[in-house]
């Protein structure tokens, strides 16, 4: 029972470089989401999915983007990476808006 | 603008203490609230939520106090070990909405043998 996969763990970039963070869920979950981790802050929302084909905004989207074509599938995109954009990815998936949200174990991006 | 408060930033209990970590929050709409606990190099992990029609639940040796008209909610560990040696988030959201989730800034724990 894989959960939440997010690859790849690790990756640095370089700045203006493009990359796409890859998220996929086995549960079957209408909702996704993705969160930049930074410290001492938290996490915060970047963009969020409530099933194929919808997307919306967080807290955080700027310089980022996402598409949904399935329902496993959320990957992130990072166009034009900045050294701002350092820090730890997590996606989550849910069931829906009433149930638990589960983490895949991030992706660590650093951009130089 | 954070929207859930979370204290302290660390936490050094003796192994049996009990652990207490505090969160505000201000928007009143909000009506679910989970604690996450995250061990170096995982993600988060859901360990315990409350809605705010009661005032405490208790899973096990883990406690949320929640208190509507303060806008506060706090975990406590009872008898903590030190594999319970990790960080500790809240958050709140508004289940109405997609559920989006809003962090605490975590509480990084550490239970000394």
């Amino acid at each position: 029972n894989a959960g939440v996969t997010q690859t790849p763990k690790f990756r640095i970039l370089k700045i203006g470089q493009s990359m796409t963070l890859q998220c996929t869920q086995d549960m079957n979950h209408n909702y996704m989401y993705w969160y930049r981790q930074d410290p001492g802050m938290g996490l915060k929302l970047i963009y969020y999915s409530v099933g194929a084909g919808i997307t919306d905004k967080g807290e955080v989207p700027n310089g980022y983007n996402v598409s949904r074509s399935t329902t496993e599938d959320f990957p992130l995109r990072l166009e034009l990476a900045a050294p701002s954009q350092t820090s730890v990815y997590f996606c989550a998936s849910s069931p829906d808006s009433n149930q638990p949200q589960h983490f895949g174990d991030g992706t660590r991006l650093s951009i130089l | 603008q954070q929207q859930v408060k979370q204290s302290p930033q660390s936490l050094i209990v003796q192994k049996g203490g009990i652990s207490i970590i505090n969160c505000a929050y201000e928007n009143t709409a909000f009506d679910y609230f989970p604690w996450y606990q995250q061990f170096p190099g995982k993600g988060p992990a859901l360990l315990i939520a409350i809605r705010p029609d009661v005032s405490e639940k208790k899973e096990g040796r883990f406690t949320i106090s929640f208190n509507k008209s303060a806008k506060q909610f706090s975990l406590h560990i009872m008898d903590s070990q030190p594999g319970d040696s990790a960080t500790y988030f809240c958050a709140a959201s508004r289940s109405a909405g997609a559920n989006n989730l809003f962090f605490g800034t975590g509480t990084r724990l550490t239970v000394i043998p």
